[in-house]
């Protein structure tokens, strides 16, 4: 059974470009959430979707923004960057909602200069 | 607010050296607690879940337990390979799918 595949599994941008950073989720899981990762804040959450649908938006600016794919596949992007959202981007898969078990894909390292 | 502290913040251990790693946490009604180890620039990866106080799950040189207040993860005759942070999590924390602690880093040395 495959898991959670992100890509890509690295990027450099430029201040002010813009992002998509893309999951696949584990095939029969319908939820998907976003994490960014940095050695200072830890792992915050971005975004979770269900069936195509946001449920929840974590405390992150209008610039960060998301959708998922009648596929369960979910994308995230990112416009106007700045130095500051170089991070790990992870995505997490989960077969209905986050009461169970979450599993994670290896990430997408950003980094912007 | 749901809150997990992770303690300590970094732990050396030598090989064979066993010790244990804390979580803390608050939570208004406890739905399950995730434990998770991340290498460095990797996902992480899931380990345990653990629903209730007195509840135990093992792996391989991996323990965890659960009380009303706190999770342990008790690591036996470590490796090198153990080395890793290790990550607590709660489910499900108002709008928030998953709270992270931020973790202990574990280095074993050989």
């Amino acid at each position: 059974k495959a898991g959670v595949t992100q890509t890509p599994r690295y990027l450099i941008k430029t201040r002010g470009q813009q992002v998509t950073l893309s999951c696949s989720p584990i095939s029969g899981h319908r939820s998907v959430s976003w994490y960014q990762q940095t050695p200072g804040q830890g792992l915050q959450f971005l975004f979770e979707y269900f069936s195509e649908t946001q449920r929840n938006k974590g405390n992150f600016p209008g610039r960060f923004s998301g959708r998922q794919f009648s596929n369960s596949r979910s994308e995230m992007n990112v416009s106007t960057l700045e130095l500051g959202d170089s991070a790990l981007y992870l995505c997490a898969s989960g077969q209905r909602d986050m009461n169970t078990e979450a599993f994670f894909g290896q990430g997408t390292r950003l980094t912007v200069v | 607010e749901d809150q997990v502290t992770q303690s300590p913040e970094a732990l050396r251990l030598q090989e064979g050296e066993s010790s244990s790693l804390n979580c803390s946490y608050t939570v208004s009604g406890l739905r399950g607690l995730f434990w998770y180890r991340q290498d460095p620039g990797k996902g992480p990866e899931f380990l345990f879940t653990l629903y209730s106080a007195g509840e135990e799950k093992e792996k391989e040189r991996l323990k965890a337990t659960l009380t009303k207040k706190e999770s342990f993860l008790h690591i036996t005759a470590p490796k090198p390979e153990d080395s890793a942070t290790y990550l607590c999590a709660l489910p499900r924390s108002g709008n928030t799918p998953l709270v992270f602690g931020k973790g202990t880093r574990l280095s074993v040395i050989a």
